[in-house]
C-alpha cells in the first residue's frame, strides 16, 4: 500500500548483527517484488528481487522472504554494516487488465546501524 | 554506461512559475516511470511512458501536470502554475521491456522541487 503521511518506522541495529526488515504488500496478485535501498538525497537503488513463484531467493549477505498466505515479504541484511544504512523499500507488482506493469512501493523502513 | 540522468539535481520555482523536470533513461531502456516522494515518505506512481506514448498516468493529477516520452530527447515532467504543495522530490525511472521476466527499475538521482 502507500504510505500516507506517516513518519517513516526505524529499525536500530549493532554493527555485525542480522537485520530483518518485513514488508506487508497490498495485492494477492502481485507476482513480482523487488527490494531497494535509498540513502540519503539519492534515488533508490535495487537490492534483490523475487517472483512469485519462489519463497527464497538469496544475493551477497541479503535473503528475500516471501510469504503468500500472509502477503508478507522479509528482507534479511547478514553482518550488518554501518553502509547498510538507509530506508529499505518494498515494490510490488500488481498486473493490470491493460497490461500496465508498474511498481507500487511500500512505505518503507530506516535502518540504522550502530558502530 | 551511464545510468538514469535526470537534470536539474535542485530546481527552485516562485509560486505560480512553471516546472520542467528531465530524465534520460538508460541506454537500451525504453520504458519510463516518473514517481514523487514527499520527506519521509514512500515514492508514489505519477506515470509511465513509452518513446511518444503514455502508457499509464493514473498517478498523475488531473490539472497543471503533464509528462511526455518524445521520439528524440528526455522524457519531461512538466508542472505548471506550481504551488508550494508540489514541493517535492520526483524520480525517473527506466527499464527494458516490463513483459519480460525480470524488469527491475533503476532509477536517477531525482529533481528535488522547492516552490517558494
Amino acid at each position: 500500500g502507500e504510505n500516507v503521511g506517516l513518519h517513516l518506522p526505524t529499525l536500530s541495529v549493532q554493527e555485525g548483527d542480522n537485520s530483518i526488515i518485513n514488508c506487508a504488500y497490498s495485492n494477492s496478485a502481485s507476482d513480482y517484488f523487488i527490494w531497494y535501498k535509498q540513502e540519503s538525497g539519492k534515488g533508490p537503488q535495487f537490492i534483490i528481487d523475487i517472483r512469485s513463484n519462489m519463497d527464497k531467493r538469496q544475493g551477497q549477505r541479503v535473503t528475500v522472504l516471501l510469504n503468500k498466505t500472509v502477503k508478507h515479504l522479509s528482507l534479511q541484511i547478514a553482518a550488518t554494516q554501518p553502509g547498510d544504512s538507509a530506508v529499505y523499500f518494498c515494490a510490488e507488482n500488481i498486473p493490470r487488465d491493460t497490461g500496465r506493469r508498474a511498481l507500487t512501493f511500500g512505505s518503507g523502513t530506516r535502518l540504522q546501524v550502530q558502530p | 554506461n551511464a545510468g538514469v540522468m535526470q537534470n536539474p539535481r535542485h530546481l527552485v520555482r516562485r509560486r505560480g512559475q512553471e516546472a520542467r523536470l528531465r530524465c534520460s533513461p538508460m541506454k537500451g531502456h525504453s520504458h519510463v516511470y516518473w514517481y514523487r516522494q514527499l520527506p519521509e515518505e514512500g515514492l508514489k506512481f505519477m506515470v509511465y511512458l513509452q518513446k511518444e506514448n503514455i502508457i499509464d498516468e493514473s498517478g498523475m493529477p488531473k490539472e497543471r501536470f503533464s509528462a511526455e516520452f518524445p521520439k528524440e530527447g528526455p522524457s519531461i515532467l512538466r508542472i505548471q502554475q506550481v504551488v508550494r504543495g508540489d514541493s517535492a522530490a520526483y524520480f525517473c525511472a527506466s527499464s527494458r521491456d516490463p513483459q519480460g521476466p525480470n524488469y527491475g527499475y533503476t532509477f536517477g538521482s531525482g529533481t528535488r522541487l522547492t516552490v517558494v
